[in-house]
């Protein structure tokens, strides 16, 4: 296992066009996140996963976004009619379910998404 | 919203120098993380303090965490030009996602 894998790692795309991104997460982890994260910013949560269950969603998150995670394995985040204050980078990551969240969690290395 | 901010937004010192980033958080927290990430990259985790430790050290990092003035410092000791990046940190809290706070720009001059 290589660790949280994202796909692909740049995508430019015009306005009005729908993206979509994969994440495959580490395997034994069953929590995976998303986070969008623009230039000099720190990452903002969009939603995670636990399992195949999405049991949370920022109100970033807007009805033109969806994320899904079949059979609890690899997730994909599609965004819709992209907007040029779409573009950002797109950061996944899985970690275990710990008590009280015991543990760090496992990034990507990112989908930096510019909308032209 | 981001719940965690840091100070300084940005620090630059000679190899060999301490560097000390700190965090403040405004609710209750489970533990807090510290995280590295280089330029254009994916965020590394460094660190894991749990709300009932007061400090924590691997290698030479060293954290602390005071949940009376919700506030935590990150130490870095002998820096060296490779830890050139930013850091965050970042709390765990019921809701059972990490949120980050915005960043420490920090540049070790060789």
């Amino acid at each position: 296992d290589t660790g949280v894998s994202q796909n692909p790692r740049h995508k430019i795309t015009k306005r009005g066009q729908n993206v979509t991104f994969r994440c495959d997460p580490i395997s034994e982890h069953n929590r995976l996140y998303w986070y969008r994260q623009t230039l000099g910013q720190g990452p903002e949560f969009l939603t995670y996963f636990q399992n195949e269950a999405q049991l949370e969603k920022s109100r970033l998150l807007s009805d033109r976004f969806s994320a899904e995670r079949p059979k609890g394995s690899f997730s994909t985040l599609e965004i819709q009619r992209t907007e040029q204050g779409d573009s950002a980078m797109y950061l996944c990551a899985s970690s275990s379910t710990g008590g009280r969240g015991a543990y760090g969690y496992t990034f990507g290395s990112g989908t930096r998404l510019t909308v032209v | 919203s981001q719940q965690g901010e840091e100070d300084p937004q940005a620090l630059s010192i000679q190899e060999g120098e301490n560097a000390t980033m700190n965090c403040s958080y405004k609710t209750s927290i489970n533990n807090l993380q510290w995280y590295r990430q280089n330029s254009g990259r994916g965020l590394v985790h460094l660190i894991l303090i749990r709300s009932n430790e007061r400090e924590k050290h691997s290698g030479r990092l060293r954290v602390t965490l005071d949940t009376s003035k919700k506030s935590s410092s990150l130490l870095i000791t002998a820096s060296r030009a490779a830890d050139t990046a930013s850091y965050f940190c970042a709390t765990y809290n019921a809701g059972n996602m990490l949120t980050f706070g915005g960043g420490t720009r920090l540049m070790v001059k060789p």
